[in-house]
């Protein structure tokens, strides 16, 4: 069965400070995912990562991906006050059955708190 | 543009009685997918179409729940004989198609269900 585990699950930063969100994953993975829920709304797709080595960045988000490592990071750059929500990782895993079933696995999320 | 449609917004209803959450799918998406999130949870998969066809339902808790997509595009989750238990957040995704880029998911904003 597939896991996902991020780390950590709560996050209080300072404005202008720097973090990583880490998200661990227990098998091989077809693409990982990165999305940013806010207090009541829906989830926004952040990130794709599809390959090992990959990198995206956008505006003060960074996420990367070493899937010999099923690790990927999302680092954040001099935190704002906007950027305060929840963030979560997925990983979708092609099933057995001919390969078309690309389910999402979520991690728990991990409610990132930006203060002044 | 119009991205993934859910009604109703909230439905409080009475146990025992059955419910029908609806997604209408960003147009052209192939893959429709449903979870349910619990409070202070990353979704969780339920079940999953391509086009009309049913996939994968194994996320299903049991056999009250059901799901159908008879014209490949607007979906029904239905829930029959409701618990307490089921009460949680509906979310419909869509997507291009499992093996289309960009993969990633678009979510609705879902639908609360509460049940007395």
């Amino acid at each position: 069965e597939l896991k996902v585990e991020q780390n950590p699950l709560f996050l209080s930063m300072q404005e202008g400070k720097n973090y990583t969100i880490y998200c661990n994953y227990s098998t091989t993975s077809d693409r990982l995912y990165w999305y940013r829920q806010d207090p009541g709304k829906s989830l926004e797709s952040l990130f794709v990562l599809l390959s090992n080595g990959a990198v995206k960045q956008e505006g003060r988000l960074m996420a990367s991906l070493d899937t010999k490592a099923r690790l990927s990071t999302l680092h954040i750059t001099a935190a704002v006050h906007d950027l305060s929500a929840t963030y979560f990782c997925a990983v979708d895993t092609q099933e057995n059955s001919g390969g078309s079933n690309y389910k999402l696995t979520f991690g728990k999320g991990t409610l990132l708190t930006v203060n002044p | 543009g119009a991205g993934v449609s859910q009604s109703p917004r909230y439905k409080v209803t009475k146990r025992g009685q059955d419910v029908a959450l609806r997604c209408d799918p960003i147009s052209g998406h192939v893959s429709l997918y449903w979870y349910r999130q619990a409070l202070g949870q990353g979704p969780e998969f339920l079940t999953y179409f391509n086009y009309e066809a049913q996939q994968d339902k194994s996320g299903l808790p049991n056999d009250r729940f059901s799901a159908e997509r008879p014209e490949g595009s607007i979906s029904t989750l239905t829930i029959q004989r409701t618990e307490q238990r089921d009460s949680a957040m509906y979310r419909c995704a869509s997507s291009l198609g499992a093996r289309t880029s960009p993969y990633e998911q678009f979510f609705g904003p879902g639908t609360r269900l509460t049940v007395l």
